[in-house]
């Protein structure tokens, strides 16, 4: 089935430790997208990219850094630099950028130890 | 992107259509109205969207009026299923680099 895998669902983080974020997608899409969510909100975009090698910052990208090495793959790194990580972070994808529909991952819960 | 409101709550009888309303006021003519929803802990699902004419699909209709400051997504036969939190959400079609604006939504309870 073709669709967007996050991993893993749950993940706790220490004071002071960088944690990454796994997204992959078996779409074919070139654009992909960060958003955070915190309890009772809406999402916020973090990070997004056009296409390979290429991201750029969204609203909200203190704290966060990105990499897009394969069109498959867009992994996000919270770093200790974010003071406040707990939240519910989504990965999505779209067949490009701008394009009318994204698709979205199951989510990754962050929370802090 | 314009900006939109939702009422942040509703519920809606089992198998009764549910009509959730969305103004956007400030819609330019260029931008359409897109709808997703976003089950419990779940990431958000693509419903349906458009410009001026309303659309149809397997999953819901959408009424956009003819000033195009307001719409209302319909679900004909609400299901617990549908149960979820539906967010309106306006922009050009064509992509903003700045993609969606998830809102806070309004929180859809099909009762049973």
């Amino acid at each position: 089935d073709g669709g967007i895998t996050q991993s893993p669902k749950y993940l706790f983080r220490k004071e002071g430790q960088n944690v990454t974020l796994s997204c992959e997608q078996n779409l074919n899409h070139d654009a992909m997208y960060w958003y955070r969510q915190d309890p009772g909100q809406g999402l916020r975009l973090i990070y997004y990219s056009q296409i390979v090698n290429d991201f750029q910052k969204g609203d909200i990208a203190e704290g966060y850094s990105v990499s897009r090495e394969k069109k498959e793959s867009f992994p996000l790194t919270v770093t200790s630099a974010q003071k406040n990580p707990t939240a519910f972070y989504l990965c999505a994808s779209s067949i490009s950028l701008g394009a009318e529909k994204l698709f979205f991952g199951s989510g990754t819960q962050l929370s802090v130890l | 992107d314009a900006k939109t409101t939702q009422p942040p709550s509703m519920d809606c009888a089992e198998g009764r259509a549910a009509n959730l309303p969305c103004n956007h006021s400030t819609i330019s003519g260029n931008e359409y109205v897109y709808w997703y929803r976003q089950i419990h802990s779940q990431g958000p699902q693509y419903i349906i969207h458009g410009l001026k004419n309303n659309e149809t699909n397997e999953m819901a209709s959408l009424i956009i009026t003819e000033d195009r400051k307001s719409s209302t997504l319909i679900l004909p036969h609400a299901t617990l299923r549908d149960t979820a939190v539906y967010y309106c959400i306006v922009r050009f079609a064509s992509g903003s680099a700045r993609q969606l604006t998830f809102g806070s939504g309004t929180q859809l309870t099909v009762l049973p």
